[in-house]
């Protein structure tokens, strides 16, 4: 079952926030975050396990509520480098661990 | 950082040809992945790999498909016949451990069935 992501797309101006959430209708086992960008390889952000916590990194966290199945990335003070396609992808733990992406929010930043 | 390789960056085959595409994952990682996405659209799993066989597919992996590691060192995804709608980027993947960690993927190949 295929994570829904929203926005579909958000624009920005250069130091401005933004959310983007990812929802599952499945028990989530972990929530992995990458950041694509146009021609290249989806580049990894973080991943959260389930038990409900919080990561970040410079000015892009994400918190991964279990109960309610979603995960929620937080874009703050935004840079022109953010921009890009956003992907969450979900794992459910078992013997094999694919991740199932949501399709996607495009983020642009603009000067 | 260590890098996983693909080859080509593109290929660019007539229908009903076979190709191969190639990946050098991480030299200490255990399991592979390929993943394709069509163009604009979300990322989609096709198979994993491990111990020497495939431990999980997709639907989309069907008996077109392929996956082998001949030399220790080399993943490849062969397609015996290709369609149209082949045509996506292919990305291989490779993670140390089984597990809830970070997916490393190559840069990808673009694959353009005519």
């Amino acid at each position: 079952q295929q994570p829904v992501q929203s926005p579909q797309a958000v624009i920005l101006r250069e130091g401005e926030d933004a959310v983007i959430n990812c929802s599952s209708s499945k028990a989530l086992y972990s929530v992995h975050w990458y950041r694509q960008k146009h021609g290249e390889a989806p580049v990894f952000l973080m991943i959260l396990l389930k038990g409900g916590e919080q990561k970040g990194h410079d000015k892009i966290s994400a918190s991964f509520n279990e109960k309610k199945q979603q995960s929620s990335l937080y874009l703050t003070a935004s840079q022109l480098s953010y921009s890009g396609t956003y992907f969450c992808g979900t794992g459910r733990g078992g013997s094999n661990y694919k991740l199932t992406f949501g399709k996607g929010t495009l983020l642009t930043v603009n000067p | 950082e260590p890098e996983v390789t693909q080859t080509p960056s593109h290929q660019v085959t007539q229908m009903g040809q076979e190709v191969i595409l190639r990946c050098v994952p991480i030299s200490n990682h255990l399991y592979f992945y390929w993943y394709r996405q069509i163009l604009g659209q979300k990322v989609e799993f096709l198979v994993s790999f491990y111990n020497n066989e495939i431990s999980e597919k997709s639907e989309i992996f069907d008996d077109q498909f392929s996956v082998e590691r001949p030399d220790g060192s080399n993943f490849t995804l062969k397609i015996r016949s290709t369609k149209l709608e082949d045509s996506a980027m292919y990305f291989c993947a490779s993670q140390t451990n089984l597990g809830p960690e970070k997916l490393f993927f190559g840069s990808g190949t673009q694959l353009s069935v005519l």
